[in-house]
């Protein structure tokens, strides 16, 4: 049974701190890796994706990648009242016709 | 373009009661997904399908039933609807390579009651 392990939170920031976000998985072969944000009621969103070890920038977001760990995070900078939300963080293995897995996402709150 | 459309929004469901979730995407998608997501948790995948005539299933299926006869319809069945099923269900596309993103529809709450 291939996992993704996420702190299930709350986990609470004051606005313009960094807020970070861990994952981790147990498919060594997994490729692709990715940070969907979720608000009550909605359907998750993507907001980044990282398939190299290291970190890519978008914006405030930040993503790391280390596949030697099998963990991958997520830093969101500036943090804004707005980011409050759940975080899922999503897997795919080593062929296309693998599905997505998920984690069981983390609350974030960010407190003005 | 529409993307993934799920249908209906909302149902409640007598114990015992069937019915059908209904799931369509516009982009030519070969791989769509079903999945649930119980309160406060993460998204559980029901069944998912690779192309038109090919389902597989996923961490959850018991209760349910899908069927591909078309890349566009992916529908999901509920047989037998117990309290358990009661949550909400997303259905998902994706294109064919590893780092394609997956797109959403909006949900159905299911209630069983």
């Amino acid at each position: 049974q291939k996992e993704v392990e996420q702190n299930s939170g709350p986990l609470s920031v004051p606005e313009g701190a960094i807020a970070s976000l861990n994952c981790t998985y147990s498919d060594r072969g997994s490729q692709s890796f990715f940070w969907y944000r979720q608000y009550s009621g909605k359907s998750p969103e993507l907001i980044m994706s990282i398939y190299s070890n290291g970190d890519k920038e978008d914006g405030r977001f930040t993503a790391q990648l280390n596949k030697a760990s099998q963990y991958v995070s997520l830093l969101i900078r500036d943090s804004q009242p707005s980011d409050s939300a759940t975080y899922l963080c999503a897997v795919i293995g080593r062929s296309g016709n693998t599905p997505l897995v998920f984690g069981k996402g983390t609350r974030l709150s960010v407190i003005a | 373009n529409a993307g993934v459309t799920q249908t209906p929004k909302f149902r409640i469901l007598k114990i015992g009661q069937s019915m059908t979730l209904q799931c369509t995407q516009d982009m030519n998608h070969n791989y769509m997904y079903w999945y649930r997501q119980d309160p406060g948790m993460g998204l559980k995948l029901i069944y998912y399908s690779v192309g038109a005539g090919i389902t597989d299933k996923g961490e959850v299926p018991n209760g349910y039933n899908v069927s591909r006869s078309t890349t566009e319809d992916f529908p999901l069945r509920l047989e037998l609807a117990a309290p358990s099923q009661t949550s909400v269900y997303f259905c998902a596309s994706r294109g064919p390579g590893v780092n394609e993103k997956l797109f959403f529809g909006s949900g159905t709450q299911l209630s069983v009651l």
